[in-house]
């Protein structure tokens, strides 16, 4: 079956740096994307990989490794807003979006 | 860049009525367009995929007869959900491609948060 697996919960200080690790098991890939969500609110598309290695975007930046089946986003200089839930989506065979229950970032001051 | 707009916001009914969502992509043309639900605490479960000027396909175990979808434009998507019951209560979001390949993100209306009493 298809899988994404990510951790539930996650706290981090602000000022500081967290690694959302994200590992997926899919029939095909076709890129993978990361999304943020805040609390009520829909999600924003904050990156995508299709191949290997690290995408930077300002303080946000997304790793993928297609041979482990691994990707993580990493935030830099954390900020009281970065705390969301950020949500891991796979793109498999048929351009299908598979997503993973999605990690809670906590941020305390 | 690309924007997706979802009307209402937010709606609370009584059971047994009938309700209607709207979604527009606004500067760009979505031959598809996804609806999904998310109850608390859960994460986004596709109910079905809108396509203009056919039917929708929908997910299992989402009744088609209950969440009647309608994608009459490039532009807009409707999903009414009838004979609301007070567990159809939950968060609904629509989003669209903005492009046609699969690398193009998801762009997602704002959701529409409905409570049924």
């Amino acid at each position: 079956g298809q899988n994404i697996d990510q951790p539930t919960e996650m706290t981090a200080t602000e000022g500081a740096i967290v690694q959302i690790n994200c590992t997926y098991q899919t029939s095909g890939f076709n890129g993978l994307f990361w999304y943020q969500q805040h609390a009520g609110e829909a999600p924003t598309f904050l990156s995508y990989n299709v191949l290997d290695g690290l995408e930077e975007k300002g303080r946000f930046s997304s790793f993928l490794s297609r041979s482990k089946g691994y990707s993580y986003l990493l935030l830099k200089e954390l900020q009281m807003k970065d705390s969301a839930s950020y949500l891991c989506a796979v793109s498999d065979s048929n351009y299908q979006l598979i997503w993973g229950a999605g990690t809670k970032l906590i941020i305390k001051p | 860049g690309a924007v997706v707009s979802q009307h209402p916001s937010r709606v609370i009914c009584k059971s047994g009525t009938s309700v209607k969502i709207e979604c527009r992509s606004l500067d760009f043309q979505a031959t598809t367009m996804f609806w999904y639900r998310q109850f608390p605490k859960q994460s986004l479960m596709l109910m079905a995929t809108s396509n203009e000027g056919s039917k929708a396909t929908y997910e299992q175990g989402v009744e088609k007869d209950k969440f009647l979808i309608n994608h009459a434009s490039l532009t807009l998507s409707t999903l009414t959900v009838t004979s609301a019951h007070p567990e159809d209560s939950s968060f609904y979001i629509c989003s669209a491609r903005e492009g046609t390949g699969g690398s193009s993100p998801l762009h997602f209306g704002n959701g529409t948060r409905l409570t049924v009493t």
